[in-house]
């Protein structure tokens, strides 16, 4: 079965400061991936995702992700975080098979940012 | 072009009481799912709907049931509640079932069971 580890659980980053978040997941086919953001009394907004191709991606607000094979690692960056920028931050694993088309996410990075 | 909604936004309910949570689907989409999120957990999945039908299911029991729609809005029932039911409900639509697409969600509902 499909697995999501977010190691970190809080962090705390200055604004200006440079951010990873990381990720870790277990899938046994390729994965698709994708990192949420949740604000307080918010739903979850799609930041970035990975399905194929250049394993550098791109995403809203500054930030990108980058897809290791061989890490089995999704870690997330932005090179100045802004402090509007303080949120929880979900990595998830796609899986689309006869168990529906559903997001397996991880618990959370909640991140903190100091001005 | 209005985003997946969700009602109530908060609800309160005591142990062995059922409960609807109402999800509107993005206009365009005919693909529902509902996921719980238990405080200081990520959302999991609870099952999907595609074209009024079931398409998948998560480890939940039977007393979480639901329903979608021939507009697509969708409905998720918990039956005789208990208090680890208490979590943030999301719903969450995409245009289809292809690997690709991006499923949106919503803000929530916050069910508390007492």
């Amino acid at each position: 079965a499909q697995s999501v580890t977010q190691p970190d659980i809080h962090i705390t980053v200055s604004e200006g400061a440079s951010l990873e978040l990381r990720c870790n997941y277990s899938y046994g086919a390729t994965p698709y991936l994708f990192w949420y953001v949740q604000s307080p009394g918010q739903g979850l907004q799609l930041l970035l995702k990975y399905f194929s191709g250049d394993t550098l991606v791109q995403g809203i607000k500054g930030f990108e992700a980058e897809f290791k094979r061989s890490q089995s690692s999704f870690n997330l960056r932005k090179p100045s975080v802004h402090w509007s920028d303080a949120a929880e931050y979900f990595c998830a694993v796609g899986t689309f098979t006869g168990g529906g088309n559903k997001l397996t996410f991880g618990t959370g990075t909640q991140l903190k940012v100091e001005l | 072009e209005t985003g997946v909604t969700q009602s109530p936004t908060h609800l309160i309910k005591t142990r062995g009481q059922q409960v609807t949570l109402r999800c509107s689907s993005q206009s365009g989409h005919n693909t529902v799912s509902w996921y719980q999120q238990a405080l200081g957990q990520g959302p999991q999945f609870i099952f999907q709907y595609y074209r009024e039908e079931e398409n998948g299911r998560g480890n939940f029991p039977p007393r979480f049931s639901g329903l979608q729609f021939p507009n697509y809005s969708s409905e998720l029932n918990v039956n005789a509640l208990e208090l680890d039911d208490s979590a943030l409900y999301l719903c969450a639509s995409s245009p289809g079932l292809a690997g690709g697409y991006e499923q949106f969600f919503g803000p929530g509902t916050r069910l508390t069971v007492l």
